[in-house]
């Protein structure tokens, strides 16, 4: 039982650069939400998803695109990346139950210069 | 107004200490309050979880909620230089609103 899982760790890209972030879980939870924490910004909200087939918009969803196809994952999109969005960011599922708990990711470190 | 507020702090003390860590909300129909863990380049994990008013102790951990001030409290006995991390507050409204963060250190 991995948990959540977030590849890469780190990445650098250039400015207009695109890419994806992975997260993937095993804990067969409906909701996952991407988050991003800046130095006394705390977590943002960037997308989150109640299900399969289902996404919406958090605090800060410019920038960023997101899909859900399956239960077990969720990527991130950064379409044309900015120093802007030199950040880490989180994914995290939530399990609704007797803890009401969100489960998080390890992270990835994204620079962009 | 942001739903959450916390003391970022940072906040240094000696090993053995009582450590308070605080935070103010602005909607008082939240109904349950967390704090995470953060240690330093992890995620955050769940620390405790508290529903509606009251105290919940855990440990040398307490977690306290005040809803006529709207003013939610993490309460460490006998701090250990392993509780050294970063403390966030957290709400369930509608999605999850967290406080910015509380950096600690216990000096031992």
């Amino acid at each position: 039982n991995a948990g959540v899982t977030q590849t890469p760790k780190f990445q650098v890209l250039k400015t207009g650069q695109s890419m994806t972030l992975q997260c993937a879980q095993d804990m067969n939870h409906e909701y996952m939400s991407w988050y991003r924490q800046d130095p006394g910004m705390g977590l943002r909200l960037i997308h989150y998803s109640v299900g399969a087939g289902i996404t919406d918009q958090g605090e800060v969803p410019n920038g960023y695109n997101v899909s859900r196809s399956t239960t077990e994952d969720f990527p991130l999109r950064l379409l044309s990346a900015a120093p802007s969005q030199t950040s880490v960011y989180f994914c995290a599922t939530y399990s609704r139950g007797l803890r009401d708990e969100q489960y998080f990711g390890p992270g990835t470190r994204l620079t962009v210069t | 107004q942001k739903e959450v507020e916390q003391d970022p702090g940072p906040l240094s003390v000696p090993e053995g200490a009582i450590v308070s860590l605080n935070c103010t909300y602005s909607n008082s129909a939240f109904q349950y309050f967390m704090w995470y863990r953060q240690y330093s380049r992890k995620g955050p994990e769940l620390l405790m979880y508290t529903y509606s008013s009251g105290n919940k102790e855990d440990g040398r951990f307490t977690a306290q909620v005040d809803k006529s001030s709207k003013y939610i409290s993490l309460f460490i006995r006998d701090s250990q230089p392993s509780d050294s991390a970063t403390y966030l507050c957290a709400i369930l409204g509608n999605q999850f609103y967290f406080g910015t963060g509380t950096s600690l250190t216990v000096i031992p």
